[in-house]
């Protein structure tokens, strides 16, 4: 069965560096999305991609996020300048965009640690 | 904003017996409402979701059900078993533009224990 891939599976980095998490799409999905989980709160929504652009972000999605999809294939999550608050789970999930309801398939996580 | 509460937040039971797990939403708008189980070191994995337009639907030993007037909906897990042990979430969403329910809200999860 087609799975959502992420790397890495733990990052660990310094406040203020700028870290990249990676996420392989299943292969014929449209729609991209990155949430995010401190340790004991929710599942928070942070962004939603499709057709090159970002659809919607939340407010925790500020000027230090960034997402592309660099070569058709990857999906990337940059934290240009990171701080301690940023360390969580990151999922990355992708739906085919098509289908009532239109599921969305979760990867297994990045988890991000800032000292 | 749409906002989900979820009760309880730990959940032990007896092996063979039913777990429901609770969840109310905040935005009338909202229109699919899907339940994730995440076991460690996993991310989630939809187990079952009903819409708006449907007041339970049933998979195997899972049913959801859905009160819109109430806004609230629930997960019944009958005949539980030790492999159900896991971290449930539930979420609410609505549609977007396009063909995408767009963004999940989630409530906070219940951490099931099923003992043998």
């Amino acid at each position: 069965e087609p799975e959502v891939t992420q790397t890495p599976s733990h990052q660990v980095t310094q406040m203020g560096q700028e870290v990249i998490l990676r996420c392989v799409p299943i292969s014929n999905h449209l729609y991209f999305y990155w949430y995010r989980q401190i340790l004991g709160q929710k599942v928070e929504f942070l962004v939603s991609f499709y057709n090159n652009e970002i659809s919607e972000k939340s407010e925790i999605f500020d000027d230090q996020f960034s997402v592309e999809r660099p070569d058709g294939s990857n999906f990337t999550l940059k934290i240009r300048s990171t701080k301690l608050e940023d360390s969580a789970m990151y999922f990355c999930a992708t739906s085919r965009g098509q289908g009532t309801p239109d599921t969305q398939y979760f990867g297994p996580g990045t988890r991000l640690t800032v000292l | 904003g749409e906002n989900v509460e979820q009760h309880p937040s730990t959940l032990s039971v007896q092996e063979g017996d039913s777990a429901v797990i609770k969840c109310t939403y905040s935005d009338s708008a909202s229109n699919y409402f899907p339940w994730y189980k995440q076991e460690l070191g996993k991310g989630p994995q939809l187990i079952i979701d009903i819409r708006s337009n449907v007041g339970e639907k049933k998979d195997q030993r899972i049913a959801v059900t859905l009160n819109k007037t109430a806004k609230h909906f629930s997960l019944h897990i009958t005949e539980t078993q030790p492999e159900d042990s896991a971290v449930y979430f539930c979420a609410a969403s609505k549609r977007a533009g396009g063909t995408s329910y767009g963004k999940l809200t989630f409530g906070q999860g219940t951490i099931l224990t099923v003992h043998p």
